[in-house]
């Protein structure tokens, strides 16, 4: 069973703070994806990784994908509170065909203004 | 219409009530997903569709009934739930064929048992 913990669970940080969240597993991924989620609505694709060490740039916010494709961080620059959501990790299995996502199990964010 | 829609988007039945849940997704996807998300549980899948046919049940109880008439449209059918039940449902739909999967949700229904 491939399993994907995220740290912290739980971050509530001043606006203008820098963050960074953790996404990791025992599992090689074929790709890897993270998701924010607002109160009362479905989770929305931010970005996806493929490539061992690949680093994706979204305005303030940077994704890595790790080297052995394990794990991932998500880092946010200057944080607004706009930012504010839950966040969630993804990882898609090697398996070709297989499409199915392992979730993680997420990091509620809280910017204070 | 755009996206994936989900209907209604709130729902509250008595244990003893049948409803459904519909999900319709308008980007030529060609399978689709519902999931369970619990407060403090991971996101849990339930079904998969891919064209049309139930390729994953994730030993979903069988009073939870999916449908899918077309590559369009999922419904979830709901049948003498459990107050447990209760949940945001959220349905997914995505292009199959490739290494990405990338998922796009829908709003979600947040069901309530009574």
């Amino acid at each position: 069973t491939q399993l994907l913990e995220q740290s912290p669970q739980f971050l509530s940080i001043q606006e203008g703070e820098n963050l960074t969240v953790y996404c990791n597993s025992s599992s090689v991924f074929s790709s890897l994806q993270w998701y924010r989620q607002e109160p009362g609505e479905g989770p929305v694709l931010l970005v996806t990784v493929v490539t061992g060490g690949e680093v994706k740039k979204l305005k303030r916010l940077t994704f890595q994908f790790g080297d052995a494709r394990k794990d991932s961080s998500l880092h946010i620059t200057a944080a607004q509170p706009g930012d504010t959501g839950l966040y969630l990790c993804a990882g898609a299995g090697t398996n070709f065909g297989n499409e199915k996502l392992t979730f993680g199990t997420g990091t509620r964010l809280t910017i204070i203004p | 219409e755009t996206g994936v829609t989900q209907t209604p988007r709130h729902l509250v039945m008595g244990m003893t009530n049948k409803k459904s849940l519909k999900c319709e997704q308008h980007l030529g996807h060609n399978a689709m997903y519902w999931y369970k998300q619990s407060a403090k549980k991971p996101l849990e899948l339930m079904f998969v569709y891919n064209f049309k046919e139930q390729t994953e049940n994730n030993s979903v109880p069988s009073r939870f009934s999916p449908e899918c008439p077309n590559s369009s449209h999922l419904f979830l059918h709901l049948h003498t739930l459990q107050p447990e039940d209760s949940a945001l449902y959220l349905c997914a739909s995505s292009q199959t064929g490739g290494p990405l999967y990338e998922q796009y949700f829908g709003p979600g229904t947040r069901l309530t048992v009574t």
